[in-house]
């Protein structure tokens, strides 16, 4: 049972360069969310997917987008990259929108250059 | 605004030597609090929900407890292996998404 996994680990960009970071959920969960984690600053939310077809923003949705492309799956989208969104960033899911237990994927280290 | 605070920011203990870690929180209408573990390189993991003042759980040698103003997670004679950044965040009523605070990094040395 693998839970949240996501790809890549570790990615380095360019300033202006494009990329998505893909997650997948093998729990048949209904809600998953994109977290960034920055020295200093604990977790802050970018989006969520509270169900299948449906994305809201969170804390920290400037320069990112999201797809929910099926129950399993919510990738996170970097159009035009910047230095500012160096982060550790985190996918999870919860089994609905009102449960707390999170689980968390293994993290995607970016450095944008 | 959600507000979560821990404290302190890191946490040196000898192998056995109990402590508690703090999380003071200024929230509208608590819904839930949560205590995760995170290990570096790895995502968190989730410890305990409390929903109510006065609610406590416990899962091996943690304890976390919950009154109106804070949360306390106690570690009761701490080994190497509990050393990891534990996390605390708030969840207010009629919002689904919760407020992490900055953690606590705690290092157990044998």
């Amino acid at each position: 049972n693998a839970g949240v996994t996501q790809t890549p680990k570790f990615q380095v960009l360019k300033t202006g360069q494009s990329m998505t970071l893909q997650c997948a959920q093998d729990m048949n969960h209904n809600s998953m969310y994109w977290y960034r984690q920055d020295p200093g600053m604990g977790l802050r939310l970018i989006y969520y997917s509270a169900s299948e077809g449906t994305t809201d923003k969170g804390e920290v949705p400037n320069g990112y987008n999201v797809s929910r492309l099926n129950k399993r799956e919510f990738s996170l989208r970097l159009e035009s990259a910047a230095p500012s969104q160096t982060s550790v960033y985190f996918c999870a899911s919860t089994e609905d929108r009102g449960r707390t237990e999170a689980f968390f994927g293994q993290g995607t280290r970016l450095t944008v250059v | 605004e959600d507000q979560v605070t821990q404290s302190p920011e890191a946490l040196r203990l000898q192998e056995g030597e109990s402590s508690s870690l703090n999380c003071s929180y200024t929230v509208s209408g608590l819904r839930g609090l949560f205590w995760y573990r995170q290990d570096p390189g790895k995502g968190p993991e989730f410890l305990f929900t409390l929903y109510s003042a006065g609610e406590e759980k416990e899962k091996e040698r943690l304890k976390a407890t919950l009154t109106k103003k804070e949360s306390f997670l106690h570690i009761t004679a701490p080994k190497p292996e509990d050393s990891a950044t534990y996390l605390c965040a708030v969840q207010r009523g009629g919002s689904y998404i919760p407020t992490f605070g900055r953690g606590t990094s705690l290092i157990v040395h044998p």
